[in-house]
């Protein structure tokens, strides 16, 4: 069926460098994309999602871009800070359709 | 409390033996999910309900596993006759707007189950 997957499943990024997290995805009826952080112990937290008929939008210290034509969705984090190591997943959802899941990318900041 | 909230959050039980987990989401939130976790894994869907609509169960892994939810609130899930490889957190996610949403969800702390 259709799914989403991350390229790597560990990032290790010294803090006050700029984070790259990369996400694949299949299914082009998707309308939403979204990025999911999950601190250790903790239920998944939105941090912003993106519309299918944009390729950018930015949030605070946050970046997502969306590239349809590769089905390529990335999230980029500025001046990475301690506090921005978790796992994060990207998800996407279609319509009315239920939001399906990658498997997550691990950041590691190191201080 | 505001957020969504699930009991319990931990549970240890013996293989063969029936188990619930609840979740009370966001009141006035329309869509409910359950999600499955294993250790160091992602998110396996399980279940969807939207509103009033019949709910997606396609990603129940066995007829061990089902779900309901009363009264368009508070959702059971339960799993029957548990097996060891049913141990994991189980999450729950609430979201306010009904049918065609943006994918914001709001989880709970989730349920972790060991099957021992």
């Amino acid at each position: 069926g259709e799914s989403v997957g991350l390229h790597l499943p560990t990032l290790s990024v010294q803090e006050g460098d700029n984070s790259i997290i990369n996400c694949a995805y299949s299914n082009s009826a998707s309308d939403y994309f979204i990025w999911y952080k999950q601190e250790s112990g903790k239920g998944p937290q939105f941090i912003i999602d993106i519309r299918s008929n944009m390729d950018k939008r930015q949030g605070q210290r946050v970046t997502v871009l969306l590239n349809k034509t590769v089905k390529h969705l990335s999230l980029q984090i500025a001046a990475t800070q301690p506090g921005d190591s978790a796992v994060y997943f990207c998800a996407e959802k279609g319509g009315y359709q239920k939001v399906t899941f990658g498997t997550g990318t691990k950041l590691q900041v190191i201080p | 409390g505001a957020g969504v909230s699930q009991s319990p959050s931990n549970k240890v039980t013996e293989k063969g033996k029936d188990v619930e987990l609840r979740c009370d989401p966001i009141s006035g939130h329309t869509a409910l999910y359950w999600y499955r976790q294993s250790l160091g894994q992602g998110l396996e869907f399980l279940i969807y309900f939207q509103g009033n609509s019949a709910p997606d169960k396609s990603g129940l892994p066995s007829d061990r596993f089902s779900a309901e939810r009363t009264g368009g609130s508070v959702s059971t899930l339960t799993i029957q006759r548990t097996q060891q490889e049913d141990s994991a957190v189980y999450l729950c996610a609430s979201s306010f707007r009904p049918g065609w949403s943006t994918g914001e969800l709001f989880f709970g702390e989730g349920s972790r189950l060991t099957v021992l």
